[in-house]
């Protein structure tokens, strides 16, 4: 059972632009939620992280938006730079759950 | 800052054979997990310990698969007879103690390929 699912397998767009990539979850025990990076041939690195008291959670260029009612989060990732070309997964964990579930990713290429 | 460490890098191995894989989590970290990523998937969730202790197995963790972690700091996971169906890349991750949101800090990961 995929509780968290990224429905955009890839996303194209302009240098100095805006990111949105979007994450849709169906479990409504998840508390707390992130965005990882990954590179190939590494593993993935931490990016942003948001809990589910928040709605909005920002730390440079980077924001986290997460809408409970409609079990959504999305990344804006704002301005785009060709560095941030990666696969973003989406992660998910309920409060003292430790199986902590990831989407399935989505290839971000930012064209210089 | 020396981050999470797994070793090797690459394994490749003939169907039924055994394999064992090593993971040195970042030194103040606790908790260690094991997970498995195929290819257009996002990593999936094997096993936890909180030091020594093995708390949670996922089901996707067949008897072929064990995890240990003797003295709560480095943790191997070994596959035994193994198949096709297990090649894939095996990510381990660490966090620190404490309940709540903290982020895992993954390893860059053993790939394992069965031929």
């Amino acid at each position: 059972d995929q509780q968290v699912k990224q429905n955009s397998p890839s996303l194209s767009v302009q240098e100095g632009r805006i990111s949105i990539l979007n994450c849709d979850y169906t479990n409504s025990m998840f508390d707390y939620f992130l965005w990882y990076k990954k590179y190939p041939a590494e593993g993935p690195t931490f990016l942003i992280s948001i809990s589910s008291i928040k709605d909005k959670n920002e730390d440079g260029r980077f924001t986290v938006f997460l809408n409970k009612s409609a079990k959504h989060l999305s990344l804006h990732i704002v301005p785009s730079q060709p560095g941030d070309s990666a696969v973003y997964f989406c992660a998910a964990r309920a409060y003292n759950n430790n199986d902590m579930r990831f989407g399935a990713g989505t290839r971000l290429t930012v064209k210089p | 800052d020396t981050g999470v460490s797994q070793d090797p890098r690459h394994k490749i191995t003939k169907r039924g054979q055994n394999v064992t894989f090593r993971c040195d989590p970042i030194s103040e970290h606790n908790r260690l997990y094991w997970y498995r990523q195929t290819l257009g998937q996002g990593p999936e969730f094997l096993t936890y310990f909180q030091n020594e202790a093995q708390l949670e197995k996922s089901r996707l963790l067949s008897d072929r698969f064990s995890a240990e972690r003797p003295k709560g700091s480095f943790s191997t996971l070994e596959i035994q007879r193994t198949e096709q169906g297990d090649s894939a890349m095996y990510l381990c991750a660490s966090s620190p103690p404490g309940t709540g949101g903290s982020p895992l800090h993954f390893g860059n990961g053993t790939r394992l390929t069965v031929t």
